[in-house]
C-alpha cells in the first residue's frame, strides 16, 4: 500500500520567500507528525495532529512555522519569511490508531521521504 | 524532560560477527523506547518498540533491543551482522505520562565489513 508522501521533495528558495510543505499521511492513520533533522543528527519534533486538531506545537521554533491539518488528513507545513538557518530535512510521520480506536502514545511512526529545503 | 543519548557516533563491525548499538535515555515517567533505522536517500523505518513487559524485544530483520530499567538503557543487537544492515539508527523515548512528543538521539552510523 501507499505509504507517506511528502511534496516537493527537494525546495530552493531565497531568503525572505514564504514555503509550503506538503504531507500526505497513510490513509486512515489517525497522528501526524511534523520534523526537522539536520544533517547528521536526529530528527526534532516540531508538531503534531491527532483528527484536525494541533495537540502540541512546542517544537515550532518561532511564530514564521505553522501547521495545519484542516480535514484530518493531509497536512501542510509553513514557513514565512525563509531564513538560510530554516534549511533542513523535513519530515512527516503518520501513526495509526490501535484495534478498537484507542488513540495511542506508543505506536511506532511511518516516516515520509522529506522535504529537504535549501535557503539561499 | 526527555533525553536520548547514543554515545558513539560510528560502530564498524565484521559481517557475521554480533553489533550492539548503545542507547541511554531520560525520562520523568515509564519510557516507551524505539529504534528507528534510516537507509541512504530514505525515510526512517521502525525496527522494534519496548512499552511495558518483557525487557527482551525482538523486531524487524533479526534485530533485539535489551530494556534495562536501573541502567537506563535500551541497546540495540544483533547476533549476526550483515553488509545490508550498514545503515543509521536511531534511538528514540517517549514518556509514557507525558503526551506524544517523541524525542530521538543524535543517530549512530553502523558500518558492518565485508
Amino acid at each position: 500500500g501507499a505509504g507517506v508522501s511528502q511534496s516537493p521533495r527537494y525546495k530552493v528558495t531565497k531568503r525572505g520567500q514564504d514555503v509550503a510543505l506538503r504531507c500526505d499521511p497513510i490513509s486512515g492513520h489517525v497522528s501526524l507528525y511534523w520534523y526537522r533533522q539536520a544533517l547528521g543528527q536526529g530528527p526534532e519534533f516540531l508538531t503534531y495532529f491527532n483528527y484536525e486538531a494541533q495537540q502540541d506545537k512546542s517544537g515550532l521554533p518561532n511564530d514564521r512555522f505553522s501547521a495545519e491539518r484542516p480535514e484530518g488528513s493531509i497536512s501542510t507545513l509553513t514557513i514565512q519569511r525563509t531564513e538560510q538557518r530554516d534549511s533542513a530535512m523535513y519530515r512527516c510521520a503518520s501513526s495509526p490508531r490501535l484495534a478498537g480506536g484507542v488513540l495511542s502514545s506508543y505506536n511506532e511512526q511511518f516516516f515520509g521521504p522529506g522535504t529537504r529545503l535549501t535557503v539561499l | 524532560a526527555q533525553s536520548v543519548a547514543q554515545p558513539e557516533d560510528q560502530v564498524n563491525v565484521a559481517e557475521g560477527n554480533p553489533l550492539t548499538v548503545k542507547c541511554t535515555y531520560s525520562v520523568s515517567g515509564n519510557p516507551y523506547l524505539f529504534w528507528y533505522v534510516q537507509y541512504p536517500n530514505r525515510g526512517l523505518q521502525f525496527l522494534l518498540k519496548y512499552i511495558t513487559g518483557d525487557n527482551l524485544v525482538k523486531g524487524s530483520y533479526g534485530f533485539e533491543a535489551e530494556f534495562n530499567k536501573s541502567q537506563t538503557s535500551f541497546h540495540l543487537k544483533k547476533p549476526s551482522a550483515l553488509v545490508s544492515d550498514s545503515a543509521l539508527y536511531f534511538c528514540a523515548v517517549r514518556d509514557a505520562g507525558y503526551g506524544q512528543n517523541f524525542v530521538f538521539g543524535p543517530g549512530t552510523r553502523l558500518s558492518v565489513l565485508p
